[in-house]
């Protein structure tokens, strides 16, 4: 089945210690978003990639960089991790050109513990 | 202003009644699309339906519908039938034309069917 894969599903890493998240996607879709989710909270956008044009929200911190390599492949590296990053990060696609019916496609997500 | 809004943080609903879930909307582009997502406690956001702004008849997926008042900007979600599997955070969300990739979310709604 075609879909949103994000490895790993739960990630520890320790304060200020870089950290990486993974995500592919077999739809072919052009554009792939990565978004930041707290406990009891919406999905807040970091930046979205419409094919390998970058597209940055204006309040993501420095602190989060992101590489797509090719179509299926995202990452979201994480310089200098703060206790304030733990959160689930959250992996989508969507096909752009189809206007505003076309939906997301979610991942399954990675927990981050900063410890 | 918010895009979306949905002002029922929790809801609770009885097992195989129906339940409404309120979204309202803000938007001036003609062109747009509405999205309502479930989020288990596992994390994962999956897609439930779709209305297009140009649809002339309320949207229906199974269990699902959306009963969409245009005029008002609302796009409320009806489950039937509920099933404790329905326990969840549901997600409201917009797409507009001019925008291009953008989704705007609500705050949410967690849904707690009891048996």
């Amino acid at each position: 089945d075609a879909m949103v894969i994000q490895n790993p599903r739960y990630q520890v890493t320790q304060f200020g210690k870089p950290v990486t998240l993974s995500c592919s996607q077999t739809l072919n879709h052009n554009v792939m978003y990565w978004y930041q989710q707290k406990s009891s909270q919406a999905p807040k956008l970091l930046f979205h990639y419409y094919d390998k044009d970058f597209n940055n929200e204006a309040d993501t911190p420095d602190n989060f960089q992101s590489r797509r390599p090719n179509t299926s492949f995202c990452f979201l590296d994480i310089r200098s991790p703060g206790l304030g990053d733990a959160a689930m990060y959250l992996c989508a696609t969507s096909r752009a050109g189809g206007g505003a019916r076309e939906t997301q496609y979610f991942g399954p997500g990675t927990r981050l513990l900063v410890l | 202003a918010q895009k979306i809004t949905q002002t029922q943080p929790g809801m609770f609903v009885q097992e195989k009644e129906a339940v409404t879930l309120d979204c309202t909307y803000d938007t001036s582009d003609p062109s747009y699309g509405l999205f309502w997502y479930k989020q288990p406690s596992s994390g994962e956001m999956i897609f439930l339906i779709y209305q297009g702004s140009y649809d002339q008849q309320n949207a229906t997926e199974g269990r699902y519908s959306l009963n969409f008042q245009k005029a008002r900007k609302s796009a409320n979600l009806v489950i039937s039938a509920s099933q404790l599997g329905d326990s969840a955070m549901y997600f409201c969300a917009m797409r507009e034309e001019g925008t291009g990739n953008q989704f705007y979310f609500g705050t949410g709604t967690s849904l707690t069917v009891i048996p």
